[in-house]
């Protein structure tokens, strides 16, 4: 959706750095959602974010919302190959439950 | 858990024919969604489902497309008639409590219209 601005839009790395992907939305939002995709795969749910400010973290990924919900971004810390694939930030403007998601980033992390 | 379950992964069909995809969303999950994913559009909220109830199906692109929820564990969409076009990776997944746990999504059907 054109509602959420992913970028970059593709990264490589090499194993061991840190980086950072970034999502977003010219509108305020009710929840941000960061999944991740291997290719043939479905999407596996990695973090939610609701209050402005809000930054959560899962072993080596910490995701972050603005104060005004309308940026977040995703860092990985010393990337390793098994961080590789598509990474999807996804956007619920009402609270009704109408997810929608940014065109993604592919992550390539080389040994 | 087994998850969010769809079948088939594949499918590949004729122009013209009808398909029919399935979904089992996970037990005590009380929204289902059902999206598509392209590489020229990325990945787009098709319809969704509250208490079995289709809320929202802005996003189905034509009257070709269908989908019903008979009953908590069950939804299908179906495609009739499928064109090439159509061809896609087709997502479900079910959340409860609006999502505050994440929605949970299941392997996909990656359909083929020849």
């Amino acid at each position: 959706s054109q509602e959420l601005e992913q970028s970059p839009q593709s990264l490589i790395v090499q194993e061991g750095k840190n980086l950072t992907i970034n999502c977003t939305s010219s509108k305020t939002l009710y929840g941000l959602y960061w999944y991740k995709q291997k290719y043939g795969e479905g999407l596996i749910f990695l973090m939610m974010l609701q209050k402005g400010g809000e930054e959560k973290s899962h072993e080596k990924i910490t995701a972050k919302l603005d104060e005004k919900k309308q940026q977040s971004s995703l860092h990985i810390t010393a990337s390793q190959p098994s961080h590789a694939g598509i990474y999807l930030c996804g956007a619920d403007r009402t609270g009704a439950n109408n997810l929608f998601f940014g065109t993604g980033t592919r992550l390539t992390v080389i040994p | 858990d087994a998850g969010v379950i769809q079948s088939p992964r594949h499918e590949v069909t004729e122009m013209g024919q009808e398909v029919t995809l399935r979904c089992k969303p996970i037990s005590g999950h009380n929204s289902l969604f059902w999206y598509r994913q392209t590489m020229m559009r990325g990945l787009e909220l098709l319809i969704y489902f509250n208490n079995n109830v289709p809320i929202d199906d802005s996003g189905m692109p034509e009257d070709r497309f269908s989908a019903k929820m008979p009953n908590a564990s069950f939804s299908t969409l179906k495609i009739q008639p499928s064109e090439p076009r159509d061809s896609a990776v087709y997502f479900c997944a079910s959340t409860q409590d609006q999502g505050h746990y994440g929605y949970t999504f299941g392997s996909g059907t990656r359909l083929t219209v020849v």
